[in-house]
């Protein structure tokens, strides 16, 4: 059993240029969420999802597109990096009907922009 | 408004002494968790333990405790017989309802950084 899935690990981009951050589980949760990690700040949450077709903005949405085509996955979307973008991403889920359910984090993508 | 506080420095811990991490908490919501994960040098988030607002008890895990309380907004942390693999990392967070879509936002704190020395 994988849990989520986080590709790539570590990814280095110029300003101005676009990537999709992957994520994928295997635990058929239909919760799915973006995170972002910096230092000093703890986790925000960027963008989330309750199922295939479901998504909405999270407290630092600005910058990041997603979709939810299916219950698997949920990619995230830079579509003009910025350094301002550097951090590191955690992808989390857990399922809908059991609201004590530790989400299951990914290993997280160190993104850095320059 | 800040959700979670943990404002504690970085602690030294002795190995097998037990340790306490405080965090506080705000919410209107009276339904509500309470999450700590931890996060050792290698940047895994691990779930430790929950506590739900409406629970009667304070959740235990193993060596993880959590002391609930409600009227003070408190949800403190306790690792008993502290190991050296607890170095680490520790973020509280809290789950409130969102109107729309069910709960399903995870508020963090800042984190507080634990090192159990020999």
């Amino acid at each position: 059993n994988a849990g989520v899935t986080q590709t790539p690990k570590f990814q280095v981009l110029k300003t101005g240029q676009s990537m999709t951050l992957q994520c994928a589980q295997d635990m058929n949760h239909e919760y799915m969420s973006w995170y972002r990690q910096d230092p000093g700040m703890g986790l925000r949450l960027i963008h989330y999802s309750v199922g295939a077709g479901i998504t909405d903005q999270g407290e630092v949405p600005n910058g990041y597109n997603v979709s939810r085509s299916t219950t698997e996955d949920f990619p995230l979307r830079l579509l003009s990096a910025a350094p301002s973008q550097t951090s590191v991403y955690f992808c989390a889920s857990r399922p809908q009907y059991d609201s004590g359910y530790g989400y299951t984090f990914g290993s997280g993508t160190r993104l850095t922009v320059v | 408004a800040q959700k979670i506080t943990q404002t504690q420095p970085g602690m030294f811990v002795q190995e097998k002494e037990a340790v306490t991490l405080d965090c506080t908490y705000d919410t209107s919501d009276p339904s509500y968790g309470l999450f700590w994960y931890k996060q050792p040098s290698s940047g895994e988030m691990i779930f430790l333990i929950y506590q739900g607002s409406y629970d009667q008890q304070n959740a235990t895990e193993g060596r993880y405790s959590l002391n609930f309380q409600k009227a003070r907004k408190s949800a403190n942390l306790v690792i008993s017989a502290s190991q050296l693999g607890d170095s680490a990392m520790y973020f509280c967070a809290m789950r409130e309802a969102i109107f729309r879509y069910g709960n399903n936002r995870l508020a963090f704190g800042k984190g507080n950084q634990v090192v159990v020395i020999p």
